[in-house]
């Protein structure tokens, strides 16, 4: 099983920061690797997949790069609704594996 | 639009079976693979099972032997079957579909299942 490792578990930002969340995977995925967004009482949010694919919708702060083992989201201004949960996840191989969240909570 | 809605939870004697069920609406059900993934209170995501377009399924280990994932593409609706249900099981449940293979873009609103005596 591909272990994936989110840092850091929590970022205290303000908005307008930038904020820049890792993901470290177990062993290389290639870019076969998402990302998503969860707010309290709501579903996930996929933001990024492929690595780098903003998903439909998704505003152009959000990017997200890497491949093999190390990934990066970055949300290049931060908005009062960026404050959430996220999430990475591999595709790569069985089984699907998500990382454990990083809360970006508002400092 | 894209619709997805659990259904099936609810509390559950440890030992004990759930079905879920999710029905789906707004895309061709039977040409999607199509996923269970749980949320322990307060805790992050777990992949627990799909099923392809043709009804191969996976699992993960957690769930392996205890709980059957199915679908009936004439009612657009997708299983999953628990049984032997553990404390541990406690969760919301969401089922999921995907964009293209394994990325989730649209989720239900889950269903929560609570094991407890």
């Amino acid at each position: 099983e591909i272990v994936l490792t989110q840092s850091p578990a929590t970022l205290s930002l303000s908005p307008g920061e930038r904020a820049t969340l890792s993901c470290r995977a177990s062993q290389s995925v290639s870019t076969s690797f998402a990302w998503y967004q969860q707010k309290p009482g709501q579903a996930p949010r996929l933001l990024i997949y492929d690595a780098s694919s903003r998903a439909t919708g998704i505003p152009a702060r959000f990017s997200g790069s890497g491949s093999g083992t190390d990934f990066t989201l970055t949300i290049s201004s931060l908005e009062a609704e960026d404050f959430a949960v996220y999430y990475c996840q591999q595709r790569n191989s069985w089984p699907i594996t998500f990382g454990g969240g990083t809360k970006v909570e508002i400092k | 639009e894209v619709q997805l809605l659990e259904s099936g939870g609810g509390l559950v004697q440890p030992g004990g079976s759930l079905r879920l069920s999710c029905v789906v609406s707004g895309f061709t059900f039977s040409s999607y693979a199509m996923t269970w993934v749980r949320q322990a209170p307060g805790k992050g995501l777990e992949w627990v099972s799909s099923i392809s377009s043709s009804g191969n399924a996976n699992y993960a280990d957690s769930v392996k032997g205890r709980f059957t994932i199915s679908r009936d593409n004439s009612k657009n609706t997708l299983y999953l079957q628990m049984n032997s249900l553990r404390a541990e099981d406690t969760a919301i449940f969401y089922c999921a579909k995907p964009m293209t293979p394994n990325y989730f873009d649209f989720w239900g609103q889950g269903t929560l299942v609570t094991v407890s005596s």
